[in-house]
């Protein structure tokens, strides 16, 4: 069975634009989670979704950034406007449901110029 | 506040010797899930092995035991016949279950080295 899959692997932008990172987790998992991890803060959660609805965007660090999961195979974290301190890798990650373990994606390597 | 706190920030074993990895966890809960998960230097977060609260038989995944101490809130994970590919950065893990968030909460990860 496929993973989650995470695109692009790497993104590498100017400060000011909008960025767009991508996830399809994997088949019949209905919770996803994107995680950002940097070497200050280690793992956070960002924001949590089931059943495609958000359920928990309380780690979601300003109004720059935002989420949606249009259907159960599609996951998109935006950043508008990007700024350097945004520089992070960032993870989705799915699960069975909200306590099942959850699978990881490789990440998003992201450099804010 | 749940917490993880994983005093390690560095470890090093022999090549097939074994190696313990320590985690502490604060939660009021009393339904959660732990888990050990490791991320080598490609960056994946591998899930290693997982323990429910509620189980008070240690969970046990090939050469990865834990020792569950649930009245010491401690989790540690066991390397037996350490090899070289399980180099990498371990993070512990706690997930409250039935909150309205089930939120992950990791420690800031113990780098291990496995020397030849």
């Amino acid at each position: 069975d496929a993973g989650v899959i995470q695109s692009p692997r790497h993104e590498v932008t100017e400060m000011g634009q909008e960025v767009t990172l991508r996830c399809k987790p994997i088949s019949g998992h209905n919770s996803l989670f994107w995680y950002r991890q940097t070497m200050m803060r280690g793992l956070e959660l960002l924001i949590y979704f089931n059943n495609n609805v958000p359920i928990d965007d309380s780690g979601m660090p300003e109004d720059r950034f935002s989420a949606k999961m249009p259907n159960a195979s599609f996951s998109t974290l935006k950043i508008q406007p990007s700024e350097p301190r945004d520089s992070a890798v960032y993870f989705c990650a799915s699960a069975l449901s909200g306590f099942q373990p959850q699978h990881f994606g490789d990440g998003t390597r992201l450099s804010i110029l | 506040a749940q917490t993880v706190t994983q005093s390690q920030p560095e470890m090093s074993v022999q090549e097939a010797e074994t190696v313990t990895l320590s985690c502490t966890y604060d939660t009021s809960e009393s339904d959660y899930y732990l888990f050990w998960y490791k991320q080598p230097p490609s960056r994946q977060m591998i899930l290693v092995i997982r323990q429910e609260a509620y189980k008070q038989q240690n969970a046990t995944e090939n050469r990865f035991s834990v020792n569950f101490q649930k009245a010491a809130k401690s989790f540690s994970l066991k390397i037996s016949d350490s090899q070289l590919g399980d180099a990498a950065m371990y993070f512990c893990a706690e997930l409250n279950y039935g909150g309205a968030t089930n939120k992950l909460i990791f420690g800031t990860g113990t780098l291990l080295a496995v020397q030849p």
